[in-house]
């Protein structure tokens, strides 16, 4: 079945150090997505690629870094210098084309830093 | 960037009832599309129904619908014959090159 996996579900990190977040779809799609979500809060934007090797950076891009090699994968690195990096991370994806707009979302990263 | 507010943080209806719930975007664009996304407790982000810009005629998903009003920039989701299965945190989301997600609206549907 095509769809888009994030893993792990819960991840705990001390506090300085660095951590990935894995972000994997089989669906073709050329542009995928990183979202930031805190408690009762809506989706904030930190990274989107339209496409392999180029990237721009969202809303709350600071203290996060991303890479895209491959069409499959998006990887959200978040660093040491990001002050609050505990929350849920959604990743998401579309295809393009009038009728591929709409994205389709992975389970979710739940990120805890103590 | 554009924004898209959603005015309703939290609505409640009753089971078997209709509720309606708001959102406004701002943009000076004239194609771009508009999706809700229904968040229940488990996280999952589903498409619940969406809307190009340049179809005057609203979309309809089976009990959702949405009124599509492009001069005022308003996109509001109405739910029909309510059932329990569709209390979650509701998303507008906008989108022209990149994606835009409102604050939610968290609906309850009471027994």
């Amino acid at each position: 079945d095509g769809g888009i996996t994030q893993s792990p579900k819960y991840l705990f990190r001390k506090e300085g150090q660095n951590v990935t977040l894995s972000c994997e779809q089989n669906l073709n799609h050329d542009a995928m997505y990183w979202y930031r979500q805190d408690p009762g809060q809506g989706l904030r934007l930190i990274y989107y690629s339209q496409i392999v090797n180029d990237f721009q950076k969202g809303d709350i891009a600071e203290g996060y870094s991303v890479s895209r090699e491959k069409k499959e994968s998006f990887p959200l690195t978040v660093t040491s210098a990001q002050k609050n990096p505990t929350a849920f991370y959604l990743c998401a994806s579309h295809g393009t084309g009038r009728s591929s707009y709409e994205q389709y979302f992975g389970p979710g990263t739940r990120l805890t830093v103590t | 960037a554009q924004t898209v507010t959603q005015s309703q943080p939290e609505m409640s209806v009753q089971e078997a009832e209709t509720v309606t719930l708001s959102c406004t975007y701002d943009t000076s664009e004239s194609d771009y599309y508009l999706f809700w996304y229904k968040q229940p407790p488990s996280r999952q982000m589903i498409l619940v129904i969406r809307q190009e810009a340049y179809k005057q005629q609203n979309a309809t998903e089976n009990r959702f619908s949405v009124n599509f009003q492009k001069a005022a920039k308003s996109f509001s989701l109405k739910i029909s014959d309510s059932q329990l299965g569709d209390a979650a945190m509701y998303f507008c989301a906008y989108y022209n090159n990149d994606m835009r997600f409102g604050a939610g609206t968290r609906l309850t549907v009471k027994p």
